[in-house]
């Protein structure tokens, strides 16, 4: 089963700081991507990158930045934390099979609350 | 851009009836896909089905099935037999068929499966 793991569930910072959100695939997939996630928005892409060092923004990518030094491994990182990215973010990955429509697989989520 | 709407915040169905959420997306392109996620409450999104565009066929899976309609632009997802277990958020998406497996959710309709 593809595995998808994102380094915390429940973080709580203070505005201004600089926060890192990890996440870890271990199949082995090109593609990775950051959403956050509020009540009666659904999902918003933040960033994705579709191979190591390579990356593109999504349509939130505001206040925003990411690192992908390695396949597995693709970071969210908030360079100066406010309080309206107090949010659920997810990170998702996908094989580029070549077919189109690969199935995305999400982490479980990390709650961040910026005070 | 695309763009999907789901018109239901919230639903609640008896256990073991049959429960249809309604998606409606907006696209100018001809090939794309389809999806249903599923969050349960404090836990991983999940696919629940996919479809293909060029697929006349509505996809089914086990007790979920969805009624494609491409010429209206919607995309229902009917729960037969509902069961506690289904009790979630579900999600629409659409990815085109262009463009690094992107996925545009909508907002979300909260499903109650009422014992």
């Amino acid at each position: 089963d593809v595995k998808v793991t994102q380094s915390s569930r429940y973080l709580v910072k203070r505005t201004g700081e600089k926060v890192f959100l990890e996440c870890v695939q271990d199949m082995d997939h090109e593609n990775m991507f950051w959403y956050r996630q509020d009540p009666g928005l659904g999902l918003r892409l933040i960033y994705f990158s579709y191979d190591v060092k390579m990356k593109e923004k999504g349509d939130i990518p505001e206040g925003y930045s990411v690192s992908r030094e390695k396949k597995e491994r693709f970071s969210l990182i908030l360079e100066s934390a406010s309080t309206n990215q107090t949010s659920m973010y997810l990170c998702a990955s996908t094989l580029t099979s070549g077919r189109g429509g690969d199935t995305q697989y999400f982490g479980p989520g990390t709650r961040l609350t910026v005070l | 851009a695309q763009t999907v709407t789901q018109s239901q915040p919230e639903m609640s169905v008896q256990e073991a009836e049959t429960v249809t959420l309604s998606c409606t997306y907006d696209t100018s392109e001809n090939n794309y896909y389809l999806f249903w996620y599923k969050q349960p409450p404090s836990r991983q999104m999940i696919l629940v089905i996919r479809q293909e565009a060029y697929k006349q066929q509505n996809a089914t899976e086990n007790r979920f099935s969805v009624n494609f309609q491409k010429a209206a632009k919607s995309f229902s997802l009917k729960i037969s037999d509902s069961q506690l277990g289904d009790t979630a958020m579900y999600f629409c998406a659409f990815m085109s068929d262009f463009g690094n497996e992107k996925l545009t959710f909508g907002t979300g309709t909260r499903l109650t499966i009422i014992p």
